[in-house]
């Protein structure tokens, strides 16, 4: 079965300091994986798709297929970054494209 | 603004009784999902429907149900409510499948009474 996983429920950090928040699946298929951000319950926003290979924010994302890892990371956190990140799993070319979400990883950004 | 509109914004209401949330997706997007969000369950996936019928199917209740309609929007028909109900109930769009990603709206705010 699919699965998503967020080990951490919270991550804090100092503002400047780097940050990397953890994301691994289970797939045996080539997944599309993709992390997004949700700021104080609202609604949630595609952060990063790593077909793209973006940086947005100053976020960047590098899937490892050999551990299964999608881990978001920005080497310097702001304040402004403090909020709940998803990482979220499709399965590639699937025409169903339900979006399979871990658990949430709140990230705080402390002054 | 998203593209994607949900109705309404907020919802109280008491046990036992029916609501209707409504979701208008981005133009030019067919497949509506229906997610729920709740404190201790994280985002559940409900349901999809793409250009009118049900795709995919999730943790959906049976006193829950969902449509979608000719004109793309889609309604969740949440019945027989009770406390555990009240979550956030998140609609979210994309062109066809979800390999580029969805669109979400801003939410609808359930709180059973």
């Amino acid at each position: 079965a699919q699965r998503v996983t967020q080990p951490e429920k919270l991550l804090s950090v100092f503002k400047g300091a780097p940050v990397e928040l953890k994301c691994n699946y289970s797939y045996s298929g080539s997944p599309e994986l993709f992390w997004y951000v949700q700021y104080s319950r609202q609604r949630l926003q595609l952060l990063l798709r790593h077909i793209s290979r973006e940086s947005i924010k100053g976020f960047t994302a590098d899937l490892n297929k050999g551990e299964t890892s999608f881990h978001l990371k920005k080497p310097f956190a702001q304040e402004e970054d403090s909020a709940m990140y998803y990482c979220a799993l499709s399965r590639g070319s699937s025409n169903t494209g339900k979006l399979i979400f871990g658990q949430g990883t709140t990230l705080q950004v402390k002054p | 603004d998203s593209g994607v509109t949900q109705t309404p914004k907020h919802l109280i209401t008491a046990t036992g009784q029916r609501v209707t949330l409504r979701c208008s997706p981005r133009s030019g997007d067919l497949s509506v999902y229906w997610y729920q969000q709740s404190l201790d369950q994280g985002l559940q996936f409900l349901i999809q429907y793409y250009n009118g019928e049900e795709r995919a199917k999730g943790n959906i209740l049976e006193r829950f149900s969902a449509q979608q309609f000719p004109d793309l929007h889609s309604e969740l028909n949440l019945s027989s409510l009770e406390l555990g109900d009240s979550a956030l109930y998140f609609c979210a769009s994309s062109v066809a499948g979800g390999a580029q990603g969805y669109t979400f709206g801003s939410g609808t705010r359930l709180t059973v009474v």
